[in-house]
């Protein structure tokens, strides 16, 4: 199993401009999670899905979007960039979020917005 | 008050000694609490998950107090590799179920 797959592991956007951040899991875990991490700081949660078609917001979802149409895939995407949005991002996924088990994260994506 | 709450540190330690982190959380309500190790510009992994009657791996024991509303990390004979930012973890099983994490702990093991 490949886990938690992200693309693109870096990128740099420019104000204004958009972009898609692709998550993927091999495990099918029907819970999938978006975080962000800004330097020194915990993970604060974007966006989640509890199952393919369904997604809610998070703590902070303003400025991006989510779809879920299958279950491996949960893409992220940032409209309008702004500097605030500069990040690293993670995403994550995990079999069953009432008991103890594991939420595993992919590798993340470093934004950087200019 | 943050919903989860630790020290940012950094713990700077020896080699071979004994730190402990703690971690207070808000909701009385919280049901499931972890422990993620988080290595620089790398993702977080799960340490260790800390069940009401505490629990050991190794080095580390995990502890919680649902009284104080803290759990609490303890590493005994730290290694220079334990070096790394200790994230706590706490599910509310709210709507989502999701996982709020706390600002992480970072420690520094030196030679």
């Amino acid at each position: 199993n490949a886990g938690v797959t992200q693309t693109p592991k870096f990128r740099i956007l420019k104000i204004g401009q958009s972009m898609t951040l692709q998550c993927t899991q091999d495990m099918n875990h029907n819970y999938m999670y978006w975080y962000r991490q800004d330097p020194g700081m915990g993970l604060k949660l974007i966006y989640y899905s509890v199952g393919a078609g369904i997604t809610d917001k998070g703590e902070v979802p303003n400025g991006y979007n989510v779809s879920r149409s299958t279950t491996e895939d949960f893409p992220l995407r940032l409209e309008l960039a702004a500097p605030s949005q500069t990040s690293v991002y993670f995403c994550a996924s995990t079999y069953n979020p009432t008991a103890y088990y594991e939420q595993y994260f992919g590798p993340g994506t470093r934004l950087t917005v200019t | 008050r943050k919903e989860v709450e630790q020290d940012p540190g950094p713990f700077n330690v020896p080699e071979g000694a004994t730190v402990a982190f703690n971690c207070t959380y808000s909701n009385s309500a919280s049901q499931s609490f972890f422990w993620y190790r988080q290595d620089c510009r790398k993702e977080p992994k799960l340490l260790m998950s800390v069940y009401s009657s505490g629990n050991e791996d190794g080095r580390f024991t995990a502890q919680l107090n649902r009284a104080s509303q803290y759990i609490s990390l303890l590493i005994r004979d730290s290694k220079l590799s334990d070096s790394a930012t200790y994230l706590c973890a706490v599910n509310s099983y709210n709507a989502g179920n999701m996982l709020t994490f706390g600002g992480g702990t970072r420690l520094m093991v030196k030679p």
